[in-house]
């Protein structure tokens, strides 16, 4: 299983970027999918996750109605357009696998791809 | 919306030490509850899901209990490579993250 984010990078506030996560090594089309971000020596703050056939989104509330987070299960990628930029949401950003034994959770995680919004 | 919240925020214990860190729900989560460890620049890594699973791979020393609203994670014989941070992570919905605890080795 690898999981490789890329598209991070310096924006402005107000700006807008779009995060993208190769997925290998599994049947991505099968799981549900995470992104996962971390500011700058704080902790981790979960952002969104998406179903596997996409009906089903839920996002943290700090994101809701600026982010989307997306699939493309032919290119095995996930995606996070993040608009309306603050400099609140620099962070690494990490894309997860999630899975389902009795509870859902994060067992696969790529090595982040670092957001800085900053004029 | 239910909130995790994590006791300490820190904690320093010596090698072999039994160490123990809380996670607290705002309302009950049943058993959806997880834990990861995160090393300084690495991704984190799952150690207990369902709150008392054992990922595989991860060292039978860690172990994870609690149901409804408390939960713990226990290291049972606390080794120099545990040094860490721990978060504990509502398993179902909004899968928020506690605040961490921090465990540095004396």
């Amino acid at each position: 299983v690898q999981l490789v984010e890329s598209g991070g990078g310096l924006v402005q506030p107000g700006g807008s970027l779009r995060l993208s996560c190769a997925a290998s090594g599994f049947s991505f089309s099968d799981y549900f999918m995470s992104w996962v971000r971390q500011a700058p020596g704080k902790g981790l703050e979960w952002v969104a996750w998406i179903q596997s056939g996409s009906a089903y989104i839920n996002y943290a509330d700090s994101v809701k109605g600026r982010f989307t987070i997306s699939r493309d299960n032919a290119k095995s990628s996930l995606y996070l357009q993040m608009n309306s930029l603050r400099a609140e949401d620099t962070a690494v950003y990490y894309c997860a696998r999630l899975r389902y034994i009795d509870s859902w959770f994060s067992d696969y995680w790529g090595q982040g791809t670092l957001v800085t919004v900053s004029s | 919306d239910i909130q995790v919240t994590q006791s300490p925020s820190s904690l320093s214990a010596s090698v072999g030490d039994r160490v123990t860190i809380t996670c607290r729900a705002s309302q009950s989560i049943g058993n959806y509850l997880n834990w990861y460890q995160q090393k300084p620049g690495e991704a984190p890594k799952v150690l207990i899901y369902a709150a008392s699973s054992l990922q595989s791979g991860v060292p039978s020393r860690f172990s994870g209990s609690g149901s409804g609203t408390d939960f713990t994670l226990t290291i049972s014989g606390l080794l120099p490579e545990d040094s860490a941070t721990y978060y504990c992570q509502r398993g179902y919905s909004v899968l928020a993250f506690g605040g961490g605890t921090k465990v540095d080795i004396k």
